[in-house]
Parts: structure tokens; C-alpha cells; sequence
């Protein structure tokens, strides 16, 4: 099955950029998600990749895809204290598309 | 629109007692999952319904855990007897579509401790 690894924490100072990495392990992943989980709450989608796809912008978020490598990457741009929570990152993969989610990378935004 | 609702959204329990979490999902969407997260880890999928029907429930403890979506709408996942590893947070989650190619829509969970 689908292995998806994260970094466990990430620290940067408000209004800079946050870049969270994954790295999985299925080739044929179709879709790529990014979800965010505050404190207490169930997860919220951000944004995902279709696996033909390189790039993807979404106001502040940047997703890049880097297939060979098995690589993907956020980015928040302009990184508000709002930002900090945990984001997943998931791996769409088999014949009912069953979703594998990463460990989760703890975004905190110093003010 | 109404979000995906669960009950309760907290229970303590001692070990080898009975739990229930019951999950209505979004009007309208066919795919249900139940997932658990341990604290620190990413969800895991328990299991995944089709409609009412059992799609992939690899990952389940067949042994202590069970759930059901008798009409193909709302969903109970019941623990029996529980563990003290059962204590996280149980997430479910629904998706429109069949294939299971969909947004899901995740609940607030159900946050379990064993004691």
C-alpha cells in the first residue's frame, strides 16, 4: 500500500513563506490532497493535485508535484498566525481510491 | 449545507466496556468512512462504505470493532470490548461519488478515551 511521509514540525515567523514537504510512495497516486487540521476540529481540504499536473495555484498556496521524486510541497505564502495547525498531506491511490494520509507536519507562526 | 455530524464528541470508558459513535453524513453522498486518528499520527481508514455496502474494511479490527450503514445514509461504528490503544480520535468522513474520487468532508470527530 501507499506510504506518505511528512516533517513533524515546522516553525517560521509571520508574513514569511512556509514550505511543508511529503514525500509518498505509489506512482500511481492520481490525486494528491492537502488538508489542515486545527486544534479540536476534524479536517478541512485545502487543495489538491491531479497527478499530471506540476503546479497548482490557489491565492496564498502553491502545491508543486515533482513525480519522479514522488515529492510534494506547500506553500503558504504570507504565513498569518491563522495558519498554524497541523496539515496532512494524502495519497489517492487502488481501485476505490482509498486515501493514505501523511503523519502530519505542526505548523507554528511565531508573531 | 449541512456538514457531516457526529455523536458524541467526547466518551471515556474503561477497558473492556462498549462504545458507539453513530455519523450522519452530507445529503446525498453515497461513500461513508471511518477512520482513527491516534494522537500525533495521521487518520487512518478503518473502514469505507459504498452505499450500504462494505468496499474496504482491510484495516479494521474485526475482532473488537464493527460498523454498519443499514439504509445507506447515516452510520454507527461500535468497540466491544475496548482496549486502552482504542483511545483516539475517530473521524468520519463523506465523499459524493462512487468511486470514491471525491472531496471528502470530514466531521468533527469523536474523541475516545480508554481508561
Amino acid at each position: 500500500g501507499e506510504d506518505v511521509e511528512q516533517s513533524l514540525f515546522l516553525s517560521v515567523r509571520e508574513g514569511d513563506s512556509s514550505v511543508i514537504n511529503c514525500t509518498y510512495t505509489d506512482s500511481s497516486s492520481t490525486y494528491l490532497y492537502w488538508y489542515k487540521q486545527e486544534p479540536g476540529a476534524g479536517l478541512q481540504l485545502l487543495t489538491y493535485i491531479f497527478s499530471n499536473m506540476d503546479m497548482k495555484q490557489d491565492q496564498r498556496l502553491t502545491v508543486l508535484l515533482n513525480k519522479k521524486d514522488k515529492h510534494l510541497s506547500l506553500r503558504i505564502a504570507d504565513t498569518q498566525t491563522g495558519d498554524s495547525a497541523i496539515y496532512f498531506c494524502a495519497g489517492v491511490s487502488g481501485g476505490y481510491q482509498k486515501v493514505t494520509f501523511g503523519t502530519g507536519t505542526k505548523l507554528q507562526v511565531i508573531p | 449545507e449541512a456538514g457531516v455530524a457526529q455523536s458524541p464528541r467526547y466518551k471515556i470508558i474503561e477497558k473492556r466496556q462498549s462504545v458507539a459513535f453513530w455519523c450522519n453524513p452530507i445529503s446525498g453522498h453515497a461513500t461513508l468512512y471511518w477512520y482513527q486518528q491516534i494522537l500525533g499520527q495521521g487518520p487512518k481508514l478503518l473502514i469505507q462504505f459504498q452505499n450500504n455496502g462494505v468496499v474496504d474494511d482491510s484495516q479494521l479490527p474485526k475482532d473488537r470493532f464493527s460498523a454498519e450503514r443499514l439504509k445507506g445514509v447515516d452510520s454507527t461504528l461500535k468497540i466491544q470490548p475496548a482496549k486502552l490503544e482504542d483511545s483516539a480520535v475517530y473521524l468520519c468522513a463523506s465523499s459524493f461519488g462512487t468511486r470514491g474520487q471525491e472531496t471528502q468532508y470530514f466531521g468533527p470527530g469523536t474523541r475516545l478515551l480508554v481508561l
